[in-house]
């Protein structure tokens, strides 16, 4: 079946460095992948998507290539801030599982002044 | 423009109660379904619904029932709670999916639910 698997972290870094956080997945069909994230207290909020191999998604800083020969979609960013301390969630959707949404586990980002 | 609403936001039950959590939305969607967070295991789908009138299971549907008699409302009823649903439920809603272009869903601010 589909999953989705993402380094559960906590990732802690100063502000102004980079971040990676690393997403892989396996799915049949062609999958169409997300970047959501969560802050304290809230509901997730779509980041980032991609819907084909080789598309990049951008957002607010944040970029993520769908790598169809890798499998993954790894969300960067070239300087963190405060700001950006929340939960970050990989999913995915595929043909075969209708419209449903597939997550990953979470990682936890916290941005130290 | 309130997007998804849910209700309760805090919800505290003994063994055995049964309540409904509440979901609307106001953005005419289609497609409405209902998580459970629990740490390190991300968001499990408990039910969706693809249109009024038409409910299924998702990952972990038992002990959960739904019901979709409008477009814009979508309960999720636990008949009798279990310590084991102490969870947070997210509730979230999108259009319907265009082929080969998934649309994302837009998500309410979630029920923290706790069975003693």
């Amino acid at each position: 079946g589909n999953s989705v698997t993402q380094m559960e972290g906590p990732v802690t870094l100063s502000e102004e460095a980079f971040l990676t956080i690393n997403c892989t997945y396996t799915a049949t069909g062609y999958p169409s992948l997300f970047w959501y994230v969560q802050y304290p207290g809230e509901g997730l909020q779509l980041l980032l998507k991609a819907t084909k191999a080789d598309d990049k998604g951008s957002n607010k800083g944040f970029e993520a290539t769908y790598r169809k020969e890798t499998t993954s979609f790894h969300l960067e960013k070239g300087s963190v801030q405060v700001s950006d301390s929340a939960v970050y969630f990989c999913a995915l959707t595929s043909e075969n599982y209708g419209q449903n949404f597939v997550f990953g586990p979470g990682t936890r980002l916290s941005v130290l002044p | 423009n309130a997007g998804v609403t849910q209700t309760p936001k805090f919800q505290v039950l003994k063994t055995g109660q049964s309540m409904t959590l509440q979901c609307a939305q106001d953005m005419n969607h289609e497609y409405m379904s209902w998580y459970r967070q629990d740490p390190g295991m991300g968001l499990r789908l408990i039910h969706y619904s693809v249109g009024a009138g038409i409910t299924d299971q998702g990952e972990v549907p038992n002990g959960y029932n739904v019901s979709r008699s409008t477009t814009e409302d979508f309960p999720l009823r636990l008949l009798s709670a279990a310590p084991s649903q102490t969870s947070v439920y997210f509730c979230a809603s999108s259009r319907e999916s265009i082929r080969n272009s998934r649309q994302p869903q837009h998500f309410g601010d979630g029920t923290r639910l706790s069975i003693l």
